[in-house]
């Protein structure tokens, strides 16, 4: 049983566009919601999280859209830049357990 | 330190062999993870320390894998008679009490089994 789902495997955006990923989870419980950027080689690095009591968080050109009633959430990347190609996972949680991780999202940005 | 150590940064081993990959997690971090990584895939969770409570082993993908953690510090995770399909880069994170700070990952390490 898979619960955290991720969606699209990959994308292909142009350099100035809009990124979106989304996931979709099955556990009411989980009470914390990060994504993680993953460049070649390297371990995953915390990008942005929120937690189910707001609907949207942003960071810089990166935006969180949370929709508990849907049991959704969505990372927004604004004005995608090449250095943003890496691959995504949004994960979930739930005090005490460890994150659960979405399949990933592969993004490429071309210029 | 400032960030998740693990050793070695690549390990190549001989099917049958048993290998131990190490973690030295961020000093104060009470929360400790390792994950398995292979080619193209998603992170898979293997086992959860989290402070002097037992650890969550229900990830472990069978008997040949074990981990502990000394001291509250450290962590070893044991592949014993290593398997081919056992090949993947092992990710290991931390994080300060209840995960809801966010975990911190390692670089990791590349295992191949050979």
């Amino acid at each position: 049983q898979q619960q955290v789902k991720q969606s699209p495997q990959s994308l292909i955006v142009q350099k100035g566009g809009i990124s979106i990923i989304n996931c979709a989870y099955e556990n009411t419980a989980f009470d914390y919601f990060p994504w993680y950027q993953q460049f070649p080689g390297k371990g995953p690095a915390l990008l942005i999280a929120i937690r189910p009591d707001v609907s949207e968080k942003k960071e810089g050109r990166f935006t969180i859209s949370f929709n508990k009633s849907a049991k959704q959430f969505s990372l927004h990347i604004m004005d995608s830049q090449p250095g943003d190609s890496a691959t995504y996972f949004c994960a979930a949680s739930r005090a005490g357990t460890a994150l659960i991780f979405g399949k990933g999202t592969t993004l490429s940005v071309s210029s | 330190g400032a960030g998740v150590s693990q050793s070695p940064s690549n390990k190549v081993t001989e099917k049958g062999k048993d290998v131990e990959l190490r973690c030295d997690p961020i000093s104060g971090h009470t929360a400790l993870y390792w994950y398995r990584q292979s080619l193209g895939q998603g992170l898979e969770f293997l086992i959860y320390f989290q402070g002097n409570s037992a650890p969550d082993k229900s990830g472990l993908p069978s008997d040949r894998f074990s981990a502990e953690r000394t001291g509250g510090s450290v962590s070893t995770l044991t592949i014993q008679r290593t398997q081919q399909e056992d090949s993947a880069v092992y990710l290991c994170a931390s994080s300060l009490a209840l995960s809801q700070a966010g975990a911190f990952f390692g670089q990791g390490t590349r295992l191949t089994v050979v």
